[in-house]
């Protein structure tokens, strides 16, 4: 079956524009989170949504940040006023469970450059 | 804070030599821990995981990893390894609603 998807694959944003990512979960998948990759580092959280609710936005670096999941399906990842230090890609994942949703499926990531 | 250490953030090996990859985690209690594989251009692959019982898991593509509570280690290894294993290698943990990742540890692979 299809896995996650992500698009645009690749997204040069000019400092100061807006940007929205997208996020197409398995379908059934009921969790899903998001999960920013700075370059040579690991995947930091940034935000986990049951279904369209979202329970933790803590890992959010900046109120610039802002998801949704209005269906409980698809999720969008919107950065305003993009800086340089969101340079980075941004990987979602799903997972069947809503609790202890540790089996997680992530997608091939959005790269951001932000010149 | 809750963490997990991969000391080693670049590692050479020859085609079919045996590798081993270091994790730690510093948790008050024993988390769900995982390895991913990332290659260029791609997500995250799950290769294995550990919840409870057996210490030693073994996973996909000859992969095994041994989790060691008195040295707070997830360990991953491969007997022998193949010139498609280099990538980028992850450890991570599980606490509460979220993946906790190391910094990642790059494995090259020489012919």
């Amino acid at each position: 079956g299809a896995g996650v998807s992500q698009s645009p694959r690749y997204k040069v944003a000019k400092r100061g524009q807006d940007v929205a990512l997208r996020c197409d979960p398995i379908s059934g998948h009921v969790s899903l989170f998001w999960y920013q990759q700075a370059l040579g580092q690991g995947p930091e959280f940034l935000t986990y949504f049951q279904n369209e609710a979202q329970l933790d936005k803590s890992g959010l670096p900046s109120d610039r940040f802002f998801a949704e999941r209005p269906e409980g399906s698809v999720s969008t990842l919107k950065i305003q006023r993009t800086q340089q230090e969101d340079s980075a890609v941004y990987l979602c994942a799903s997972s069947p469970h809503w609790q202890f949703s540790y089996e997680q499926y992530f997608g091939p990531g959005t790269r951001l450059t932000v010149t | 804070a809750q963490s997990v250490t991969q000391p080693d953030i670049h590692i050479t090996v020859s085609e079919g030599a045996s590798l081993e990859l270091r994790c730690n985690y510093s948790y008050g209690a024993t988390p769900y821990l995982f390895w991913y594989v990332q290659s260029p251009g791609q997500g995250l692959q799950l290769l294995l995981k550990y919840f409870s019982g057996d210490t030693l898991v073994q996973g996909i593509k000859g992969f095994e990893a041994e989790f060691k509570r008195s040295q707070s280690s997830f360990n991953l290894r491969k007997p022998s390894v193949h010139w498609s294993d280099a990538a980028e290698y992850f450890c991570a943990a599980h606490n509460t609603d979220k993946l906790i990742f190391g910094t990642g540890t790059r494995l090259q692979v020489f012919p």
